[in-house]
């Protein structure tokens, strides 16, 4: 099945800091979801964005699907995005998600 | 309010109780998923369903039941549970068979079986 990885694995920023976080597949593109778990455990879905270019506020989200890769932004960080982010795949060969291991960021004041 | 409910929140138990996690959503979706979150092992798809009566095995099922009976309902049973499925256990739902769609989430439910 497809593989997910994502980096960095952790992240510590000082409030007002931009990031970049980053999902590679080892399949085709072409139904990825950005996920923020925060720190009560909830997970609240991002973009749906299996190729191009989204904006949402503060973040926006970039998938190359030709070079299996996608981009997560975020800009002037606040404390409020601490948690994990994952990015999650359909396999393409069941009807199944698969979901990177995270990047945990921390977000000081 | 568009929601996927999961009860209990919380659930301590112990070894060889059977015990159900219900799982609602009222957004008329087809597709329904069971996770389970662990650390360093990120989360995992237990079982998932397609449609009403529909229901398929993810990548961790064993020691795990679901039914679909209703579309807007499914259920994750453990019927025997031993302590390693002590775990954050999430149901998502999503449209289309999740073609196209964002899965949403319940808010999870933390089990632990002593």
């Amino acid at each position: 099945g497809i593989q997910v990885e994502q980096s960095p694995p952790d992240l510590i920023l000082q409030e007002g800091a931009n990031s970049t976080l980053r999902c590679n597949f080892s399949d085709s593109v072409n139904n990825l979801q950005w996920f923020h778990q925060n720190p009560w455990g909830q997970l609240i879905n991002l973009f749906y964005i299996p190729s191009g270019t989204k904006q949402n506020g503060r973040l926006s989200a970039t998938t190359v699907a030709t070079e299996r890769y996608s981009l997560l932004y975020i800009s002037s960080s606040q404390t409020t995005d601490s948690g994990v982010y994952f990015c999650a795949e359909r396999d393409n060969y069941g009807q199944n998600f698969v979901f990177g291991p995270g990047t945990r960021l921390s977000v000081l004041p | 309010e568009a929601q996927v409910t999961q009860n209990p929140r919380y659930l301590i138990t112990v070894t060889g109780k059977k015990l159900t996690v219900t799982c609602s959503q009222n957004m008329n979706h087809e597709y329904m998923s069971w996770y389970r979150q662990d650390p360093g092992l990120g989360l995992r798809q237990i079982y998932y369903s397609m449609n009403v009566e529909v229901t398929d095995k993810g990548d961790v099922p064993e020691g795990y039941k679901v039914s679909r009976k209703e579309k807007r309902n499914f259920p994750l049973i453990l019927e025997s549970p031993s302590p390693n499925q002590t775990s954050l256990y999430f149901c998502a739902s999503s449209s289309q068979d999740s073609i196209g769609e964002p899965q949403h989430f319940g808010d999870g439910t933390r089990l632990s079986i002593l």
